[in-house]
Order: C-alpha cells, then structure tokens, then sequence
C-alpha cells in the first residue's frame, strides 16, 4: 500500500528566506506526486505535480519540487518565502493513472513566516 | 476559471440523522471523488466515482455512507446516520482523465 511521510509537523522562516519541506514516499511503481496547499478555511490547491519526466517540475507561486527515486522523496522548495506563503501543505501520491485514482496524503507540515 | 463547489460550507447535525454533502464538479470532469480531514489528521480517501458507479472505495466507506450522481452535475455523499466520529471536514474532487484532482473548499461537519 502506499503511504506518505511528511516529517516536519511545524516549520517557521523568516520572509525572504529560503524553504524546504520534506516529503518521502512510499510505493510499488512510478508513483504520481502531488504538492497541495490549503490556506485557513480554504480548499486544498494544487501547487504542483510530477507524473513523468524532468525530476525538477515547477508550480505555481513560484514553487518548485524534485523527484528523487533513490531516496523516495519529493521536497517542496521555494527561494523566497512571502509572508502569504503561510499555509499548511500537503504532498500526497497517487496510484496508477487511471479510473479511481485515489491519492494519499502526508500529515501535512504547517509553515509559519516570520516577519 | 473552474472550480469544485461545495454546499454547505458548514453543517450541524444531530447524531443519529442523516446528511447530505452537495458538490458540483468541474463540468467536462469525469471522475469524482469524496476525501475527508478529522481535525488534526491526515486527508484520507473515502470513495472515487466514474461512469455513474463507485469504482474504488477505502475501509473508511461503510453501509453508513453512499454517492450519488443524480442529475449529470452535482455529486452527492450521504451519510445515513451520522456518529460523533463522523465530525470532520468533507472534501469532493473532481477529475478529467483521472489524474490531476480538482478540490473544492470543503463541508465542515459536526455531529453533536
């Protein structure tokens, strides 16, 4: 069954600073790998997502996630952090593509933005 | 832009009555889908719908709750008689080719 991992619960950076958040994966074949933010009181978007290809992808919001097979990771990362980045996010990994494609989700990593 | 939309944002009910949970995907979307977020867990899967019939369900989906898809548009999730347990908030999904899920903002339920 796949499972995913996101390890940090909290993380807080200053505005400007640079961010990283871990997400390790688990599963049988090529796995589809999403990165959702949900803001309070808000649905879950779609910040990104790797099915294939280049292992670097590019999202939305200026954020960015590579795929490493060997470490079975998927780490959100983003340069600079703006004060309205603070939400709670999301990775998750999808099964096979096709119909009923279920994802799973990480606890999700909260990030705070210091001032 | 199109989005999932999801009626009512908030709803309060009594233990032992049943609920519904509207949502109206995006329209040229064929696959649909129910998740849930107890306060302070994961988002999990609950069931996954395309051509009018539940095509993959999680453990979570019991004889409680059911889809229905009743008039081409909206996408519905009732829970027949709702327990303590069952206070979350309900996420509906929405897909064209079974990949990239649409959410929409989300029911918050709570069972009293």
């Amino acid at each position: 069954a796949q499972s995913v991992t996101q390890p940090d619960i909290h993380i807080t950076v200053s505005e400007g600073a640079s961010l990283e958040l871990r997400c390790n994966y688990s599963y049988g074949a090529t796995p589809y790998l999403f990165w959702y933010v949900q803001s309070p009181g808000q649905g879950l978007q779609l910040l990104l997502k790797y099915f294939s290809g280049d292992t670097l992808v590019q999202g939305i919001k200026g954020f960015e996630a590579e795929f490493k097979r060997s470490q079975s990771s998927f780490n959100l990362r983003k340069p600079s952090v703006h004060w309205s980045d603070a939400a709670e996010y999301f990775c998750a990994v999808g099964a096979d593509n096709n119909a009923g494609n279920m994802l799973t989700f990480g606890g999700g990593t909260r990030l705070m933005v210091k001032p | 832009e199109p989005e999932v939309t999801q009626t009512p944002s908030h709803q309060v009910t009594q233990m032992g009555q049943e609920v519904i949970l509207r949502c109206v995907p995006i329209s040229n979307h064929l696959y649909f889908y129910w998740y849930r977020q107890i306060l302070g867990q994961k988002v999990e899967f609950l069931v996954s719908f395309y051509n009018n019939e539940i095509s993959e369900k999680s453990e979570i989906f019991d004889d409680q709750f059911s889809v229905e898809r009743p008039d081409g548009s909206n996408f519905t999730l009732k829970i027949r008689s709702t327990k303590l347990e069952d206070s979350a908030m309900y996420f509906c999904a929405s897909t064209r080719f079974g990949n990239e899920a649409f959410f929409g903002q989300g029911t918050r339920l709570t069972v009293v």
